[in-house]
């Protein structure tokens, strides 16, 4: 069965890059996504990359797929105190509208 | 546009009392979703709707129904609220395939008691 995993907690220090890391098991996936959640707040999309890609650039924020270790990876770059929040990754399989959502990596950034 | 909203916010409930959540979208999305929140637990779907008239569950249906009752609008009901059901639940919407980003409402905060 599909399974999404990642680390619990992260923390940096502002100003440093910030590398979140997920892994999954189910190699039909198509595309892996990923989920910011300030407090007391829903799930916000950062992100989605394709599943024949290997990376995505979008302003502070790389993405990097290695689909042969099916591991995902989110860095931020320049981290801010705005950036602390609990992350999350998440992926879709071919032909179906769920997602599986890992339990979210909480990062936190201090000044 | 208001994107995905969610009533009510907060919510208190006795052992034994029942409870509609609701939640609408404007974003005109085909597929719906109910997810509760634990610590811990991460995201759990409890059902989502892939169509306007279809519903189906997901990891944790058990205790909760649904209704979707036009395309914009999917309410979860609570028929006897349990303890074990405190949690905050999060409604989301997503268009059309092959990327099916889902956006999410602000979420309920419900404790049963």
């Amino acid at each position: 069965g599909e399974d999404v995993e990642q680390s619990l907690f992260l923390s940096v220090r502002e100003g440093d890059s910030s590398v979140i890391n997920c892994t999954y098991t189910d190699s039909s996936s198509t595309y892996l996504y990923w989920y910011k959640q300030e407090p007391g707040a829903g799930l916000q999309l950062l992100t989605y990359i394709f599943s024949n890609m290997d990376m995505k650039q979008d302003q502070r924020l790389t993405v990097l797929l290695n689909k042969k270790d099916k591991h995902l990876s989110l860095r931020i770059a320049d981290t801010q105190t705005g950036d602390s929040a609990i992350y999350f990754c998440a992926e879709s399989l071919s032909g179906y509208s769920t997602l599986t959502f890992g339990k979210g990596t909480m990062l936190l950034v201090s000044p | 546009n208001a994107g995905v909203t969610q009533t009510p916010k907060f919510q208190v409930l006795k052992t034994g009392q029942s409870m509609t959540l609701q939640c609408a979208q404007d974003m005109n999305h085909n597929s719906m979703y109910w997810y509760r929140q634990d610590p811990g637990m991460g995201l759990r779907l409890i059902y989502y709707s892939a169509s306007e008239g279809t519903t189906d569950k997901g990891e944790v249906p058990n205790g909760y129904n649904v209704s979707r009752l036009n395309k914009r609008e999917f309410s979860l009901r609570l028929e006897s609220a349990a303890p074990s059901q405190t949690s905050v639940y999060f409604c989301a919407g997503s268009g059309e395939g092959p990327t099916y980003e889902q956006y999410f409402g602000p979420g309920t905060r419900l404790t049963v008691t």
